[in-house]
C-alpha cells in the first residue's frame, strides 16, 4: 500500500510566527485529507483536497495540494496557543477503489506565548 | 462530539490476557476503522468494516481479530497481550465505503499492558 510522509516531526514555534507542515506520497493520490489531534484527544478532520494544485483557506490555515497530487502542504499564519497540537495528512491506501486512509506520522506543533 | 463511541476509555490488564474493544459508529455511518496509536508510529491502520463485511487489512497481527455485528457496532478483540501493545486504540466511522469521505474518531481506548 501506500505510505504517506510527513515532516517536519515536531516544531516549536513562537506565538505568532507562521508554521507549515509538508506531506508527500511516492505516488499519485486521489485525494488527501488532514487532521488535528489535540493533546489527549482525538484526530478531527480538517479538509480534503482533491484536485491538481488546489489550495484551501480556514481562517489562518491554508491547505494546498499539489500540481501532480503527490504532496501536500499546511501553512499556519500568526500561530496562536489554540493551534497546539498534532496535525496529520491522510491519503488512500492503494491507487484505486475503495480504500481505507494511511496516515502520515505527524507533525507536532508546540507554541511557545 | 464526534457522534463514535468507544468502550472501555481505559483498560490495565495482564500479558498473555484477551481483551475486548467496542465501538459504536455514529448514527447512518456503514464504515468502521480500527487504527492502533502508539508514541513512534503515529496511527496505524488495523482493519476496515462496511456494513459488516471485512473490506481491508492493514497491519494487523495474528493475535487481534475484529467483527461489524448487524447494527453497524464493532468489536476489536486483542489475545495473548504483549507488553507491546499497549497502546490507544481508535475506531473511526464514516458514510461511505472508501477514502473519499472523512473520517470520524472516536475517544479511544487506552490500553495497557503490565
Amino acid at each position: 500500500g501506500q505510505q504517506v510522509m510527513q515532516i517536519p516531526q515536531y516544531q516549536h514555534v513562537q506565538e505568532g510566527e507562521d508554521f507549515t507542515t509538508y506531506c508527500n506520497s511516492s505516488t499519485t493520490l486521489s485525494n488527501i485529507q488532514w487532521y488535528k489531534q489535540r493533546p489527549g484527544g482525538h484526530p478531527v478532520f480538517l479538509i480534503q483536497l482533491v484536485k491538481s494544485g488546489e489550495v484551501k483557506k480556514q481562517k489562518r490555515l491554508t491547505f494546498q495540494f499539489g500540481e501532480a497530487k503527490k504532496n501536500s502542504s499546511l501553512h499556519i499564519t500568526a500561530t496562536q496557543t489554540t493551534d497546539v497540537g498534532t496535525y496529520f495528512c491522510a491519503g488512500p491506501m492503494y491507487d484505486s477503489g475503495n480504500t481505507p486512509l494511511v496516515f502520515g506520522k505527524g507533525t507536532r506543533l508546540s507554541v511557545i506565548a | 462530539d464526534s457522534g463514535v463511541t468507544q468502550t472501555p476509555k481505559h483498560l490495565i490488564t495482564a500479558t498473555g490476557q484477551r481483551v475486548t474493544l467496542r465501538c459504536s459508529p455514529r448514527s447512518g455511518d456503514l464504515s468502521v476503522y480500527w487504527y492502533q496509536q502508539s508514541l513512534d508510529q503515529g496511527l496505524q491502520f488495523l482493519i476496515h468494516y462496511y456494513n459488516g463485511e471485512e473490506r481491508a487489512k492493514g497491519n494487523i497481527l495474528e493475535r487481534f481479530s475484529a467483527q461489524q455485528f448487524p447494527d453497524l457496532h464493532s468489536e476489536l478483540n486483542l489475545s495473548s497481550l504483549e507488553l507491546g501493545d499497549s497502546a490507544l486504540y481508535f475506531c473511526a466511522s464514516s458514510v461511505a465505503r472508501g477514502s473519499n469521505s472523512p473520517l470520524h474518531f472516536g475517544n479511544g481506548t487506552r490500553l495497557t499492558v503490565t
